[in-house]
């Protein structure tokens, strides 16, 4: 079982509509959450992190987070042509060495259609 | 500018090439990290430094070789590579502690030849 798993997409929304992205996990004692954003040829850019139940609004991002059932989501309001790009899911844990692990997920391509 | 530099952005080498990745960081931070990003795969986690302390490594192959010689700075040293290993490598560091974020560098686009 993957350790983190998003739906690679591609994900496509009309220009203004709500994207909604989904990621799972698998470690329940994991304890801190982000999201990224990836655009071709770049590296990640930190646009969200979330660390307890429920929802956190920044702007268009809104980011879901659901312990008991392990999901975490990312909503982008009002999408925007520039908001085309692939995001990666993160999640914080312990690693089998006892450190601090970020492990991430393949990430979803998203398209906006103008 | 993320704070987090990395040098060269791109690079071509040889298999019986040697040559240095460096990474450097202006956040403060005392953790630092080497990722590998591979076409449709996920972000690998190579190595992990935390105080300058090697605290992780996820079975990379010894042609990979890190070096942090302080909290600032990262090397990934390079030598008698493969094709496969051809891909993105990225930087990042953060503060120790589970709810701190990572930040990452522009990485570096090596091709091996």
């Amino acid at each position: 079982q993957k350790e983190v798993e998003q739906n690679s997409g591609p994900l496509s929304v009309p220009e203004g509509a709500i994207a909604s992205l989904n990621c799972t996990y698998s470690d329940r004692v994991s304890q801190s959450f982000f999201w990224y954003r990836q655009y071709s040829g770049k590296s990640p850019e930190l646009i969200m992190s979330i660390y307890s139940n429920g929802d956190k609004e920044d702007g268009r991002f809104t980011a879901q987070l659901n312990k008991a059932s392990q999901y975490v989501s990312l909503l982008i309001r009002d999408s925007q042509p520039s908001d085309s790009a692939t995001y990666l899911c993160a999640v914080n844990g312990i690693s089998n060495f006892g450190n601090e692990k970020l492990t991430f997920g393949t990430g979803t391509r998203l398209t906006i259609i103008p | 500018e993320t704070g987090v530099t990395q040098t060269p952005r791109h690079l071509v080498m040889g298999m019986t090439n040697k040559k240095s990745l460096k990474c450097e960081q202006h956040l403060g931070h005392n953790a630092m990290y080497w990722y590998k990003q591979s076409a449709k795969k996920p972000l690998e986690l190579m190595f992990v430094y935390s105080l300058e302390e090697r605290v992780e490594n996820n079975s990379v192959p010894s042609r990979f070789s890190p070096e942090c010689p302080n909290s600032s700075h990262l090397f990934l040293h390079l030598h008698t590579l493969q094709p496969e290993d051809s891909a993105l490598y990225l930087c990042a560091s953060s503060q120790t502690g589970l709810n701190t974020e990572a930040f990452f560098g522009q990485g570096t686009r090596l091709t091996v030849v």
